[in-house]
């Protein structure tokens, strides 16, 4: 599976979009991308994932460059509440195995 | 839907007891994933079930670790003799796998600590 890398840490003005970036410069055609987050330390949470095309579901978008190389996700209007560490993972599924490795992710602030 | 749940929330234990963590997957899920957070290392899967069956249990640590899934709704993970190295958020996860896609549903973790 791809090695993903993220910044250790972003801020966001409260109502204004984030947008977190992630590398995975290495994935694979097969793979792919997921985000989730942790709010304080309760149990991640799913937020969206793609393969190729451009996602958007009710909580966020997600976009990946047309190489696959990197991927944005975006939180249209940040509030308090988004406040968590979010990480970007990518996901390979082959026979007999499941391959799931979370980084460090990139511990967002959303501030007032 | 009550979501994944685990018990118990919080385990205090002394090094060498046995430590037993409970899962209730969601009805209907196929997979059952058990992972632990630390500081240090973040968080590690340690193994994974399909359909009650242990497919990839290369993630835990060691043979003190040891994890069983004897019907579709209930999953135990033991540690026996525990350690305080073995202090961490352990966290139960459960999925529908379908075709090459999947959305894992974590409970909330239970908080370990030996003393």
């Amino acid at each position: 599976d791809a090695k993903t890398t993220q910044p250790p840490s972003m801020d966001c003005a409260e109502g204004r979009a984030a947008n977190l970036p992630c590398n995975h410069s290495t994935i694979s055609g097969n793979e792919y991308v997921y985000w989730y987050r942790q709010i304080h330390s309760q149990g991640p949470q799913y937020i969206i994932h793609g393969l190729k095309n451009n996602e958007t579901n009710e909580m966020a978008s997600l976009i990946i460059t047309e190489d696959r190389k990197s991927s944005t996700l975006i939180l249209p209007h940040a509030t308090l509440r988004d406040t968590a560490v979010y990480y970007c993972l990518s996901v390979v599924y082959g026979a007999g195995s499941y391959q799931l490795t979370f980084g460090k992710g990139t511990k967002l602030s959303v501030i007032p | 839907d009550a979501g994944v749940i685990q018990s118990p929330r919080h385990e205090v234990t002394e090094m060498g007891q046995e430590v037993t963590l409970r899962c209730k997957p969601i009805s209907g899920h196929n997979s059952l994933f058990w992972y632990r957070q630390t500081m240090m290392r973040g968080l590690e899967l340690l193994i994974y079930f399909n359909n009650n069956v242990p497919i990839d249990d290369s993630g835990m640590p060691e043979d003190r670790f040891s994890a069983k899934m004897p019907n579709a709704s209930f999953s135990t993970l033991k540690i026996q003799p525990s350690e305080p190295r073995d202090s961490a958020v352990y966290f139960c996860a459960s999925s529908y796998q379908a075709g090459n896609t999947d959305t894992q549903y974590f409970g909330p973790g239970t908080r370990l600590t030996v003393l």
